[in-house]
């Protein structure tokens, strides 16, 4: 079973500080996901990384994966209260094909305004 | 724009009931998927289904069961309700795009309480 490590679980800051979450696993991913969820509603697609050392940005959110495909960081710049939300990283595994993504269990953050 | 919806969205049912919870998606994605959403567990894969005809057994498929006779549907029953099944459901769907990684699209989710 692979296992993927979400950490801090709780972070709470205040607006305009930078933060980074991390996603930690001993197996290797083909790719790796994140996903924001608010309260009431499904978790939502915000990037997929794909090869070992990507670099991707999405405005003042900036997301890697690591060389070894193993593991991933979410780093928010310039925080908002609307960063607010559950954040979630999930690995799909080596060889393609259909099977479940493998999720973290999220890390809550919460920006103070 | 395409979707998945689920229903209903709050469900309460007693104790030995069976419950059918629905999923519809219009991606026309062969890959669909059952999760259950607890704190201090995350999501958890419950059931998958590659294709129509297509059903298997995730981490926690105990006492829970899919069928799969069209692309757009995957309902997931619960055949006895237990209280141990109260939960938040999220249906999902995926395609996996070469080098592009698998990437699944998610329902609002169903919050079911077992009484």
């Amino acid at each position: 079973t692979q296992l993927l490590e979400q950490s801090p679980q709780f972070l709470s800051i205040q607006e305009g500080e930078n933060l980074t979450v991390y996603c930690n696993s001993s197996s290797v991913f083909s790719s790796l996901q994140w996903y924001r969820q608010e309260p009431g509603e499904g978790p939502v697609l915000l990037v997929t990384v794909v090869t070992g050392g990507e670099v991707k940005k999405l405005k003042r959110l900036t997301f890697q994966f690591g060389d070894a495909r193993k593991d991933s960081s979410l780093h928010i710049t310039a925080a908002q209260p609307g960063d607010t939300g559950l954040y979630l990283c999930a690995g799909a595994p080596t060889g393609g094909g259909a099977d479940g993504l493998t999720f973290g269990k999220g890390t809550h953050l919460i920006i103070q305004p | 724009d395409a979707e998945i919806t689920q229903s209903p969205r709050h469900k309460i049912t007693e104790t030995g009931r069976q419950v059918t919870l629905a999923c519809h998606q219009t991606w026309n994605h062969n890959n669909m998927f059952w999760y259950r959403q607890d704190l201090g567990h995350g999501l958890r894969l419950i059931h998958y289904s590659y294709g129509v005809q297509d059903t298997n057994k995730g981490e926690v498929s105990d006492g829970y069961s899919v069928s799969r006779s069209n692309t757009e549907d995957l309902p997931l029953t619960l055949e006895s309700a237990a209280s141990s099944q109260t939960s938040v459901y999220f249906c999902a769907s995926s395609e996996y795009r070469d080098r592009g990684g698998t990437e699944a699209f998610f329902g609002q989710g169903t919050r079911l309480t077992v009484v």
